[in-house]
């Protein structure tokens, strides 16, 4: 099974500070990686697809960079919306792992 | 609309069943793959089980398989997930969502499982 492991597991930041996720699998997934967005009580979101598509709909101050191994989420400057948990999974093989999540705090 | 909307969810008691049920609408559902994901309390988001458009193909996560079965009804525009020999452990919120082009584009609200005696 292919591992993704996210850094850090939790971050707290301001509202407008520039933001970068991690996630590094463990072994190449070429760029079958995905991000979603999780809020309390709510159903994930897609957020970035095939490691740098943005979903529709999707805010342009969120944007996605990697392949292979090593991958990046990154937010431009963070809005109130934006606290909450963020997932990568990856898309190239069975079982579709998730990352552990990255929980953005509010500082 | 893209709607998903999960049901069947509820308290069991370990060794039991429960099945759950995802009501597809707003889309061709016969023409897209889909997918259980589930969050346990505190914990992470993890895929569980895979089903092609037309059921060819299947695939689970190694901790459900030979307890839980996916299937769909394309006539109905329903997803399952027949859950057996339930554990403590699979105590969860489970998410039906769809398989975009690339990635999990469109998930349900999420139904509750709890199993504990």
């Amino acid at each position: 099974d292919i591992q993704m492991t996210q850094s850090p597991s939790s971050l707290s930041a301001s509202v407008g500070d520039r933001v970068t996720i991690t996630c590094r699998a463990s072994q190449s997934i070429s760029s079958y990686l995905n991000w979603y967005q999780q809020k309390p009580g709510k159903a994930p979101k897609l957020l970035i697809y095939a490691a740098s598509s943005l979903q529709s709909g999707v805010p342009s101050r969120f944007s996605g960079s990697g392949s292979g191994t090593d991958f990046t989420l990154t937010i431009s400057s963070l809005q109130p919306e934006d606290f909450a948990i963020y997932y990568c999974q990856q898309s190239y093989s069975t079982p579709r792992t998730f990352g552990q999540g990255t929980k953005l705090e509010i500082k | 609309e893209v709607q998903l909307v999960e049901s069947g969810g509820g308290l069991v008691q370990p060794g039991g069943s429960l099945r759950l049920s995802c009501a597809a609408s707003g889309f061709t559902f016969s023409g897209y793959s889909m997918n259980w994901v589930r969050r346990a309390p505190g914990k992470g988001l993890e895929w569980v089980s895979y089903i092609s458009s037309s059921s060819t193909t299947i695939y689970y996560a190694d901790s459900v398989k030979g307890r839980f079965t996916i299937s769909r009804d394309n006539a109905k525009n329903s997803l399952y997930l027949q859950m057996n020999s339930l554990r403590d452990e699979d105590t969860a919120v489970y998410y039906c969502a769809r398989e975009g082009i690339v990635g999990l584009d469109y998930w349900g609200q999420g139904t509750l499982v709890t199993v504990s005696s």
